[in-house]
């Protein structure tokens, strides 16, 4: 197994354009997630799913969206980038039954 | 401990001693407990969780204790070695009311550093 795979692993942006962060798992995992991490405030949870066509949101979801069209796949679209979504994202999953969330190796996005 | 500014609060142990790493939880209503580990450049790591209704777990050289009365969580690692340096969080969940695996409120993280 892969695991949680992230692509790409680093990105820069101008302030307004847009991207999208890729997340992939071959768990089976029905819940994924995705956070921000920034210097001294720990890991904040944007979006999250518990299955394929669903998902809701977390703590900071504003200037990002996210779809589940599968079971694999939960990609996060920055729609318009601002410099305050520098960070490092994670993407994550884990089964329903149980807590322990895998990460992935994380993207380093920087927004000029 | 836990942080509020930039600067992780760093712990430094010789190879070999013992570490204790804690952390404050907020929410009373929390019955779920989590520790990562995260290296440099990498994604945290599951390390060891512990249910609210037990006060200590053990797993192999780790060893969780969890006071609700104060609501404080600490981790201590046995042995210490040097791959054992990293940043380690504590996260914290109230499953009634997330119902789920999703919403864990992770703390800011402790820096272990091991000196030879």
């Amino acid at each position: 197994n892969a695991g949680v795979t992230q692509t790409p692993k680093f990105q820069v942006l101008k302030t307004g354009q847009s991207m999208t962060l890729q997340c992939a798992q071959d768990m089976n995992h029905e819940y994924m997630s995705w956070y921000r991490q920034d210097p001294g405030m720990g890991l904040r949870l944007i979006h999250y799913s518990v299955g394929a066509g669903i998902t809701d949101q977390g703590e900071v979801p504003n200037g990002y969206n996210v779809s589940r069209s599968t079971t694999e796949d939960f990609p996060l679209r920055l729609l318009s980038a601002a410099p305050s979504q520098t960070s490092v994202y994670f993407c994550a999953s884990s089964f329903s039954q149980t807590y322990e969330q895998y990460f992935g190796p994380g993207t380093r996005l920087t927004v000029t | 401990g836990e942080s509020v500014g930039l600067h992780l609060p760093t712990l430094s142990v010789q190879e070999g001693d013992n570490s204790i790493i804690n952390c404050a939880y907020s929410n009373s209503a929390s019955d779920y407990f989590i520790w990562y580990k995260q290296e440099s450049g990498k994604g945290p790591q599951f390390i060891i969780d512990i249910r609210s209704n037990m006060d200590k777990r053990q797993g192999q050289r780790v060893t969780v204790l969890l006071n609700k009365t104060v609501k404080h969580l600490s981790l201590q690692i046995a042995a210490t070695q040097p791959g054992d340096s990293a940043v380690y969080f504590c996260a914290e969940m109230d499953s009634i009311l997330t119902g789920g695996g999703n919403k864990l409120t992770f703390g800011t993280g402790t820096q272990l550093k091991v000196e030879l």
